[in-house]
């Protein structure tokens, strides 16, 4: 079973509207840590975002949040406000592990924002 | 300016002959990891090191290796490269004493490989 999955290769959203980008996840490890993460054109990896199994509210940083479900294993990203900058890949990710050493990513989704 | 720094960028070569991409953080940090990106397949995990002389194999290990003799420095060994090694390699690197798996990594620019 893939323990990251992406099901949303790729996604159109208007400027200036909100769009969710879907993630589930799949461990039997009490103890892990969920992450965003943007990849422009240009290839870099940008970290966008972060939310720990144990936190009780859904991590917000700016336009970006984060809902998560842990009885349904989701970690949904939530980009408001959607600007053309936005359109990049998107990568779920999950560290686990004793020291948070294995690291899964999805495969991503490709937004593109439209004018 | 805190960074992790690969090289080389861009690299063609041909199969069998050894090659190295160097990975160095300036952060201090304990944990690195070296990863490959396909299309499709996302980030794969190839090796990581949770500290200087502490290193064990991710998801696809084979054909590669490395060694952590200091801790700013991971380099990825690549002994008899193949085609199937073409691919665009990331290192990165984060805290991990005392945390409780909350660190984001930094990654490096990217390394593209092409194998001939």
């Amino acid at each position: 079973a893939q323990k990251i999955t992406q099901t949303q290769p790729g996604m159109f959203v208007q400027e200036k509207e909100a769009v969710t980008l879907d993630c589930t996840y799949d461990t039997s490890d009490p103890s892990y840590g969920l992450f965003w993460y943007k990849q422009p054109s240009s290839g870099e990896m940008i970290f966008l975002i972060y939310q720990g199994s144990y936190d009780q509210q859904n991590a917000t940083e700016g336009r970006y949040s984060l809902n998560f479900q842990k009885a349904r294993k989701s970690a949904n990203l939530v980009i408001s406000a959607s600007q053309l900058g936005d359109s990049a890949m998107y990568f779920c990710a999950m560290r686990e592990g004793r020291g948070y050493q294995k690291v899964t990513f999805g495969t991503g989704t490709k937004l593109q924002v439209i004018p | 300016e805190a960074q992790v720094t690969q090289n080389p960028r861009y690299l063609i070569t041909v199969t069998g002959k050894k090659l190295t991409v160097t990975c160095s953080q300036n952060m201090n940090h304990e944990y690195m990891s070296w990863y490959r990106q396909d299309p499709g397949l996302g980030l794969r995990q190839i090796y990581y090191s949770m500290n200087v002389e502490v290193t064990d194999k991710g998801d696809v290990p084979e054909g590669y290796k490395v060694s952590r003799k200091e801790k700013r420095n991971f380099p990825l060994i690549l002994e008899s490269p193949s085609p199937n090694q073409t691919s665009l390699y990331f290192c990165a690197s984060s805290l991990t004493r005392g945390a409780r798996g909350n660190q984001p990594q930094h990654f490096g620019d990217g390394t593209r490989l092409s194998i001939l």
